[in-house]
């Protein structure tokens, strides 16, 4: 069964760096995902999507701090130089069989 | 630019009866699989079903399958999610979102969804 795991919260200070974790169960190692970014109180934006080779692509809008990344069956989404306005709900999401699945979320906080 | 809005959500009972809608514009409606995807309060997201761009495809979450029917009117640019037989735990925001490829796979591709709408309310309670 495919289960996309993240950790629960991440806290960092203002322009500091924050590295999110999504990593694919086994026997998923190969697939893409997708990073979705939830400010409170406002619907998902899609952030950027992820391949295991590691290359990514950036929805619209979305500032240069974000990069994507993968080893394995992880696959990551970095925020540099962290702004207030990162303060929000990241989760990852990737599509099995005939389902989409989500992680969890990781929460950030912006200290 | 991509617009999606959804509607229709509100107050029902228990067993109760309701249809969503998101009317969507910025782009050929009729050339992409389309989502509903279901927040409940202080939880994750979840997807619901989707639908293919001609409308002769769909897949659901096991939790619906038999009570929630997702359809579309490429004509009127709209996505509907019509919600039969509604629980306690239905009551979430609902999304409708816009499905993409995102990767080729070994055989076909990894999908993901590219745009959201801004989410309608459905409580269900007596």
């Amino acid at each position: 069964q495919l289960v996309l795991t993240q950790s629960p919260s991440v806290s960092a200070s203002l322009g500091a760096s924050v590295k999110l974790t999504c990593t694919l169960s086994s026997g998923h190692s190969r697939h893409a995902i997708a990073w979705h970014q939830q400010q409170p109180e406002k619907g998902p934006r899609f952030l950027m999507k992820v391949n295991s080779d590691g290359s990514h692509s950036k929805g619209d809008g979305i500032p240069d701090r974000f990069s994507g990344s993968s080893s394995g069956a992880e696959r990551y989404v970095t925020i540099s130089s962290l702004q207030s306005e990162d303060e929000a709900d990241y989760y990852c999401q990737t599509w099995g069989t005939a389902s989409y699945v989500f992680g969890t979320g990781t929460k950030v906080t912006v200290l | 630019e991509v617009q999606l809005v959804e509607s229709g959500g509100e107050l029902v009972q228990p067993g109760g009866s309701l249809r969503l809608s998101c009317a969507a514009s910025g782009f050929t409606f009729r050339n992409y699989w389309m989502s509903w995807v279901r927040q409940s309060p202080g939880k994750g997201l979840e997807w619901v079903a989707n639908i293919k761009e001609d409308g002769s495809d769909n897949y659901y979450v096991d939790s619906v399958k038999g009570r929630f029917t997702i359809s579309r009117d490429n004509a009127k640019n709209s996505l509907f999610l019509q919600m039969n037989s509604l629980r306690g735990e239905d009551t979430a925001v609902y999304y409708c979102a816009r499905d993409v490829p995102l990767y080729k796979a070994d055989s076909g591709s990894y999908w993901g969804f590219d745009s959201w709408g801004q989410g309608t309310l459905v409580t269900v309670s007596s």
